[in-house]
């Protein structure tokens, strides 16, 4: 197991265009998880999945924004129509569900609005 | 809601100082809490937890002790090294919901000197 992966690692946009980033959680993972991480400030929650329902999001996830879990196993996140306030990191994370557990973390992708 | 708040960066300490990052938190029932490390170039990593008051958390010589009375999770290690160069986070997941999203302090920045 590798660990949860993200791609693309870098995405460079011209505002006003549509944006989408891929996440693969650990394998058996149910839970899913999206945070936003501008520079100097931790990471911020904006939804989450159990298997392939969407079963929380934040105020922060505006219109523009779409996430989904399909097959229960990998997920997108779509920006649409992106804003160069919507420049930051955004991060995937997998637990497995269980109690207090434990949110193992992807590399994130950098998306930078011109 | 819940909150967390950092003692505020960066700090700079020589090899083989003692460390202490503040971390205090808001948040209703009984939390469990974490400090994530984020190394440069790499995404965040669990460095230590702790589910229930009076709980001691440790890993790589890094200690958390979950104090209910005063809220707070302070990180500490006795000696640190040039590698423990790094951004600490604080995080909290609440008990109640399903999502048990994580909720982050701003983080610290710690740079250990030769």
């Amino acid at each position: 197991d590798t660990g949860v992966s993200q791609n693309p690692r870098h995405k460079i946009t011209k505002r006003g265009q549509n944006v989408t980033f891929r996440c693969d959680p650990i394998s058996e993972h149910n839970r899913l998880y999206w945070y936003r991480q501008t520079l100097g400030q931790g990471p911020e929650f904006l939804t989450y999945f159990q298997n392939e329902a969407q079963l929380e999001k934040s105020r922060l996830l505006s219109d523009r924004f779409s996430a989904e879990r399909p097959k229960g196993s990998f997920s997108t996140l779509e920006i649409q129509r992106t804003e160069q306030g919507d420049s930051a990191m955004y991060l995937c994370a997998s637990s497995w569900g269980q109690g207090p557990d434990t949110q193992y973390f992807g590399p994130g992708t950098r998306l930078t609005v011109l | 809601g819940n909150s967390v708040t950092q003692m505020e960066g960066p700090v700079t300490l020589s090899e083989e100082a003692f460390l202490t990052i503040n971390c205090t938190y808001t948040a209703t029932g009984y939390p469990s809490l974490f400090w994530y490390v984020q190394y440069p170039g790499e995404g965040l990593q669990l460095l230590l937890k702790a589910t229930k008051a009076d709980d001691k958390g440790s890993n790589k010589g890094f200690e958390a002790t979950y104090r209910k009375e005063t809220t707070s999770f302070h990180l500490e290690k006795g000696s640190v090294q040039v590698s423990d160069s790094a951004v600490y986070f604080c995080a909290l997941t609440s008990p109640s919901g399903s999502a048990r999203q994580l909720t982050f302090g701003s983080g610290t920045q710690l740079t250990v000197l030769p």
